[in-house]
């Protein structure tokens, strides 16, 4: 498997600034990591695709230049919301996936909570 | 257009009982499906997987079975536990590629 830890864990943030979350694969090197939101009793939504040394791949409906991702290192990925508006609190967590043997599944992050004033 | 839909948001479930949770897909390009639990803030966590080539996969008190056919699979957890409240979230793969498409979760309670 792969841990996977996030930073912050939550942030609270004024409308109009830009908050960044790291995303970082403990004991794998990831050349994938994809990014998710969920609002409050709703489904995990891919946002993106991060991916290491080229650039992201976004999800119909996302706005690239609002989530900015860098996939800066196998073991980092980090995304910017931009200009946050109180519309971007939300859930967002990261994933890696691994491919095994026999099955072929993603390892998350714990979140990080946004909240937007 | 939600490709993958959990029909039922709730379910509670006596400790002890068996806990069926479904789930629906509509894409039959799909070859590979999981479940994934999560707890409140907090990440999901893998449960278990099947492959579209198969009915069933059994791993301890979970069970997940596949029917093709109705695009339908489900997740059975006998004997449930307390522990086994969170929200489970069923998830799909198409064919060849890494990302998922999840459903909306269903929030299951084992009642004491």
């Amino acid at each position: 498997g792969a841990v996977v830890s996030q930073h912050p864990s939550w942030v609270i943030c004024k409308s109009g600034t830009s908050v960044k979350i790291e995303c970082r694969s403990l004991d794998f090197q990831a050349t994938t990591m994809f990014w998710y939101r969920q609002f409050p009793k709703q489904s995990l939504m891919l946002m993106a695709t991060s991916n290491e040394g080229s650039k992201a791949t976004y999800e119909q409906g996302v706005e690239k230049d609002k989530f900015l991702i860098n996939h800066a290192s196998l073991t980092l990925s980090t995304l910017t919301v931009t200009s946050a508006h109180p519309e971007d609190s939300s859930f967002y967590i990261c994933s890696v996936p691994v491919a095994a043997v026999t099955y072929n599944e993603q390892f998350f992050g714990p979140g990080t909570r946004l909240t937007v004033l | 257009d939600q490709q993958v839909k959990q029909n039922s948001p709730s379910l509670s479930v006596q400790e002890g009982r068996i806990s069926i949770l479904n789930c629906d897909y509509t894409n039959s390009m799909f070859d590979y499906f999981l479940w994934y639990k999560k707890y409140p803030a907090e990440g999901p966590t893998f449960l278990i997987s099947i492959s579209s080539i198969k009915d069933k996969n059994e791993d301890g008190r979970f069970t997940v079975f596949l029917n093709k056919s109705a695009k339908h699979l489900s997740l059975h957890i006998v004997p449930s536990q307390p522990g086994d409240s969170a929200v489970y979230f069923c998830a799909a793969r198409f064919q060849g590629a890494q990302k998922l498409v999840f459903g909306q979760g269903t929030r299951l309670t084992i009642n004491p």
